[in-house]
């Protein structure tokens, strides 16, 4: 159960667009469509943004998508907003109802 | 709407024990998965349990596995984590969470509650 491998930070202009990948094996990320992904504030809990892999929960924005190659995961942020600015997480299930996060990315919008 | 209220954190000293409960408000409690994620200081998010709608299922995190244990009791409508044998790396804000499937798990997350932190120190 090692932790997914995601980017320490990314950053990026108000407008642009980013892309944080979330890299791990074919036990999880690659063996499976069920990569999610979190948006979390400091001090509050986390928000899902995308589920198995690239859907969009409802009330979520269509600046966030997700797709995945092989054993990588990627969330790309278009049209980056100042409250945009938080942490991320990447999770995967990984068989036998165990799941494992990302060790999250900060993005800075600059 | 859909509540989750964690509570029971505290601090504790290595080697003891702590029950976290997380009530659950706004849907059928009985139908849906559940999970606790911890998250240490510092560090990111950790998935540590998760159980099935109706009980009979629980998986653990190697981290914790032996030493903690979740349950429900679907007729209060309560999530439990115990966690027995706490080291101080244990220290963390534990949240629940549950799973958006009705009576077929999605494998993700849909409601979080706030968190309760959790603080093991001599």
């Amino acid at each position: 159960q090692s932790a997914l491998t995601q980017p320490a930070s990314v950053s990026g202009s108000l407008g642009q667009s980013i892309t944080i990948s979330c890299t791990g094996t074919r036990s999880d990320v690659g063996g499976y469509d069920l990569v999610s992904w979190y948006q979390q504030h400091p001090g509050k809990a986390p928000k899902v943004l995308i589920c198995e892999g690239t859907k969009r929960p409802s009330g979520v924005s269509n600046r966030f998508s997700g797709s995945k190659s092989g054993n990588t995961a990627s969330l790309t942020i278009s049209g980056l907003q100042a409250e945009d600015e938080a942490d991320y997480y990447c999770c995967s299930y990984a068989s036998s109802r165990t799941f494992v996060f990302g060790t999250g990315t900060k993005v800075t919008v600059l | 709407q859909v509540q989750l209220v964690e509570s029971g954190g505290g601090v504790v000293q290595p080697g003891r024990s702590l029950r976290l409960s997380c009530a659950a408000f706004g849907f059928t409690f009985s139908s849906y998965a559940m999970y606790w994620v911890r998250k240490a200081p510092g560090k990111g998010l950790e998935w540590v349990a998760a159980m099935s709608h109706d009980g009979s299922d629980d998986y653990y995190a190697d981290s914790v596995k032996g030493r903690f244990t979740i349950s429900r009791d679907n007729s209060r409508n309560i999530l439990y984590l115990q966690m027995n044998s706490l080291r101080v790396e244990d220290t963390a804000v534990y949240f629940c969470a549950r799973d958006p499937g009705w009576r077929l798990s999605r494998y993700f997350f849909d409601y979080w509650g706030q968190g309760a932190l959790v603080t093991v120190s001599s």
